[in-house]
């Protein structure tokens, strides 16, 4: 199996500043990468897709880089709304495999 | 839009069989995506079980392929997990979700699962 790797389980910034979240992948899997954010109470949402592409409603705040192994989820300029969960998924083999979650905490 | 909403029992005693459902509302289940079922255990680590497709073709994580089993329902546009011999460790909050391209678009709210004599 392809094992994800978020390496911060826990991030607390301030709104107006940029946080970064990053996920390793253990062998590369192109740019098969999506990230979902979970906020408390509601379902997940998927943002970015394809290691880049912004889903359909995510706001242009959020961006993604990254192919091969190493991918990052960017925030620019937080809002309070963006706490919550963060998780990376690989979809380039089965079985589809979750990072481990990276909580992103407003200060 | 596609709404997908997990029942089924809270509570499961060991040794016994974990089954629930996914009613989805707003999209036909064959017309298309693979529909899944994830779930993510205390401390947040999060598994992908397997899926039927719109097809009704399965797919499961090698993990659990001895245990599970995800059919349809397609005239209540529903489709069902069921996970047998469940343990302690098969406590969870269980998601139902709908892929395109194995990509997870919609998700239903979660339902926590504890197995617990």
């Amino acid at each position: 199996d392809v094992q994800m790797t978020q390496s911060l389980s826990y991030l607390a910034a301030s709104p107006g500043e940029s946080v970064s979240i990053s996920c390793k992948a253990s062998k590369s899997i192109s740019n098969y990468l999506a990230w979902y954010q979970q906020k408390p109470g509601e379902a997940y949402k998927l943002l970015i897709y394809s290691g880049s592409t912004l889903q359909s409603g995510t706001p242009s705040r959020f961006s993604g880089s990254g192919s091969g192994t190493d991918f990052t989820l960017t925030i620019r300029s937080l809002e309070p709304e963006d706490f919550g969960l963060y998780y990376c998924q690989q979809y380039y083999e089965k079985p589809l495999t979750f990072g481990s979650g990276t909580k992103l905490e407003i200060k | 839009e596609i709404q997908l909403q997990e029942s089924g029992p809270g509570l499961v005693k060991p040794s016994q069989s974990l089954s629930l459902t996914c009613s989805v509302t707003g999209y036909t289940i064959t017309s298309g995506y693979d529909w899944s079922w994830i779930r993510k255990f205390p401390g947040n680590k999060m598994e992908w079980m397997g899926y039927i497709s719109y097809s009704g073709s399965t797919n499961y994580n090698p993990s659990l392929k001895s245990r599970i089993s995800i059919t349809r329902d397609t005239s209540k546009n529903q489709f069902f997990l069921q996970l047998n011999s469940v343990t302690t460790e098969d406590t969870a909050t269980y998601y139902c979700a709908s892929a395109l391209g194995a990509r997870f678009a919609y998700w239903g709210q979660g339902t926590l699962v504890t197995v617990s004599s």
